[in-house]
């Protein structure tokens, strides 16, 4: 039982270039979401996911876009990477029988730096 | 916009020591959880609250809600290296239910 799993764990680009982020789950779970982190920002939702097939936007999801084509995987990908998305991704899933506050389980991160 | 701000941002204790931190909003959530996130992994989930007034004990950890159910308090008591990490709280929104809203982090760091 791996739970959460992100690949890449790092990554560099330059600016303009583009690159998809994967993330799996073995849990059976509803829910998954991508969440970046920056230094005294905490977790701040990208896109999440209630379900196979669906998407819906978070907080900060200008630049990004995602899909959700089998239940396990959720990818998040960047069109034209800016130095503004240069952070600590990290993907969560959870069962969702509570809605939003189910338990989230989380990857390990991966480090992106857009030069 | 509902926000969770964390106090104090950095903290550096010896080993024995007791703290305390805190998560104050000026909103009403209508729960909150606790995480602790390990350098290099993500955050793993301590702990939800979801009434005004709640205690929870995790061993050495303390955990309340507050009454008004706008902050909440993270008690360390006789802190161990092992507790060294990131403590994130995260909030459900009364008016966004459709996403947790994570507070700003303290890093805690104990030493032997």
């Amino acid at each position: 039982n791996a739970g959460v799993t992100q690949t890449p764990k790092f990554r560099v680009l330059k600016t303009g270039q583009s690159m998809t982020l994967l993330c799996a789950q073995d849990m059976n779970h509803e829910y998954m979401y991508w969440y970046r982190q920056d230094p005294g920002m905490g977790l701040r939702l990208i896109h999440y996911s209630v379900g196979e097939g669906t998407t819906a936007k978070g907080e900060v999801p200008d630049g990004y876009n995602v899909s959700r084509l089998k239940k396990q995987n959720f990818l998040l990908g960047l069109e034209s990477a800016a130095p503004s998305q240069t952070s600590v991704y990290f993907c969560a899933s959870s069962y969702g029988l509570e809605g939003f506050t189910d338990t989230q389980y989380f990857g390990p991160g991966t480090r992106l730096t857009v030069l | 916009t509902q926000l969770l701000e964390q106090s104090p941002q950095f903290l550096s204790i010896q080993e024995g020591e007791n703290l305390t931190v805190y998560c104050n909003s000026s909103s009403v959530f209508s729960s909150l959880q606790w995480y602790r996130q390990e350098p290099g992994e993500g955050p793993v989930l301590l702990v939800t609250v979801v009434t005004g007034g709640e205690v929870k004990k995790l061993k050495r950890l303390t955990f309340q809600f507050g009454d008004a159910r706008k902050d909440s308090s993270l008690h360390i008591t006789a802190a161990q290296p092992g507790d060294t990490g990131l403590y994130l709280c995260a909030g459900e929104g009364t008016y966004n239910t459709d996403k947790l809203i994570f507070g700003t982090g303290t890093r805690l760091q104990v030493f032997p």
